[in-house]
């Protein structure tokens, strides 16, 4: 069965550089949420969308944007990049039908240097 | 607000040995409790869910109850065995936004043959 696939799977980047994290959900899932780990922390909830519009907003920093496209992946966009950011990042999707299951990706690992 | 506590680990057991992972939660409204695992290099796995008051989710000869007059959701396993290595996360979610998660700090589990 089709998963969320998220990439790139790993990914390095100097300070102050940009990334972009892509997320594709599963076929017929409209609702995509982005979740950040840092080393040896919980995932915190950083923005979720619905039909490619924002539906909720956590803990996301200023520098970070993401949008969701008319195909329903979405991409987190991360500028002036600091040792920080330094974590894992999980998407998840979910088809919006009251109280279903989300399925994460395997997440991109980002690496600030 | 919205939190959630778990025992800290790492929680060291033999194999067929008995599992319980404590978790305690606040929440200003009614939530919904969950317990993800996390095998290394791996995604978030829904292990179980419950959706309100005195429900039990079950899955894998995991068990846990959802207790409001404790506010706690403790994951339970008769007997474990090695390939029930992993992190352990509790986590709630509330309001529509269903699957935006509160996590806790997560429990790693390390079974022995």
């Amino acid at each position: 069965a089709a998963g969320v696939i998220q990439s790139p799977r790993h990914l390095i980047k100097e300070k102050r550089e940009t990334a972009t994290l892509k997320c594709y959900p599963i076929p017929r899932h409209d609702t995509v949420y982005w979740y950040q780990q840092g080393p040896g922390q919980d995932p915190q909830f950083l923005i979720s969308f619905y039909e490619k519009m924002q539906s909720d907003k956590g803990s996301i920093p200023d520098r970070f944007s993401a949008q969701q496209f008319s195909d329903y992946h979405s991409e987190l966009n991360m500028s002036s990049l600091e040792l920080g950011d330094s974590a894992l990042y999980f998407c998840a999707s979910s088809p919006n039908a009251g109280n279903t299951e989300a399925f994460f990706g395997q997440g991109t690992r980002l690496t600030v240097v | 607000g919205n939190s959630v506590t778990q025992m800290e680990g790492p929680v060291t057991l033999s194999e067929e040995a008995f599992l319980t992972i404590n978790c305690t939660y606040t929440a200003t409204g009614y939530p919904s409790l969950f317990w993800y695992v996390q095998y290394p290099g791996e995604g978030l796995q829904l292990l179980l869910k419950a959706t309100k008051a005195d429900d039990k989710g079950s899955n894998k000869g995991f068990e846990a109850t959802y207790r409001k007059e404790t506010t706690s959701f403790h994951l339970e396993k008769g007997s474990v065995q090695v390939s029930d290595s992993a992190v352990y996360f509790c986590a709630l979610s509330e309001g529509y936004n269903f699957n935006k998660f509160y996590f806790g700090s997560g429990t790693k589990l390390n079974v022995k043959p």
